[in-house]
């Protein structure tokens, strides 16, 4: 199994473009997760999605939307980028047959 | 969500046994505690889970006291390889639907020669 599958791995951008950040799982996971991680901190969470068709704000929502597509896939927008959003970021997944959160490798997001 | 404070950073040496305690004064009675390990440019890996007295696997030890007021992550025997950020979390347990996993800023353990 793949586990958790981010795209792209690494991305630059100019300020006030757009892209989004794609996430797929082969769990059967019902919760996704987008968190933002930058150099030198913890986690901070973005924006979750409880199960497919809901989706609710996290600690640093603003200058992010983000779509469940389907169980498998969560997907994070940056609408207009700013150099505030470099980070890494990462996806993650939990479902119910397992006490733990599975990660993806991260897009490592600069904004120049 | 309980919040969590924990060390900012350890130093250790290889062989050493490490343990990082975490306070949660206002756990609540549903909540579990998750530890996780972040390596560089790496997303976090579970660790360990309890909700009270001692949790034991390959990897570490989870001690809780009674109250559930703190915990404390024990890692034996580290090496080099054990140099990451750790992770304590306080919260439904993951198998509860729409669990808002919040991280906070981790422990850097840092394991010398």
């Amino acid at each position: 199994n793949a586990g958790v599958t981010q795209t792209p791995k690494f991305q630059v951008l100019k300020t006030g473009q757009s892209m989004t950040l794609q996430c797929a799982q082969d769990m059967n996971h019902n919760s996704m997760y987008w968190y933002r991680q930058d150099p030198g901190m913890g986690l901070r969470l973005i924006y979750y999605s409880a199960s497919e068709g809901t989706t609710d704000k996290g600690e640093v929502p603003n200058g992010y939307n983000v779509s469940r597509l389907n169980k498998r896939e969560f997907s994070l927008r940056l609408e207009s980028a700013a150099p505030s959003q470099t980070s890494v970021y990462f996806c993650a997944s939990t479902g119910q047959g397992a006490p733990e959160a599975f990660f993806g490798q991260g897009t490592r997001l600069t904004v120049v | 969500l309980a919040k969590t404070t924990q060390p900012i950073s350890m130093d250790s040496y290889e062989g050493q046994e490490v343990n990082i305690t975490c306070s949660h004064n206002n756990i609540a009675t549903n909540d579990y505690i998750t530890w996780y390990q972040q390596f560089p440019s790496q997303g976090p890996r579970f660790i360990i889970q309890g909700y009270k007295t001692k949790v034991t696997n390959e990897v570490a030890s989870l001690f809780i006291p009674a109250d559930r007021k703190s915990s404390t992550l024990s890692l034996p025997r580290v090496s080099l390889s054990d140099t990451a950020v750790y992770y304590c979390l306080v919260g439904l347990m993951i198998k509860a639907a729409g669990n808002k996993l919040t991280f906070g800023g981790g422990t850097r353990v840092l394991v010398k020669p």
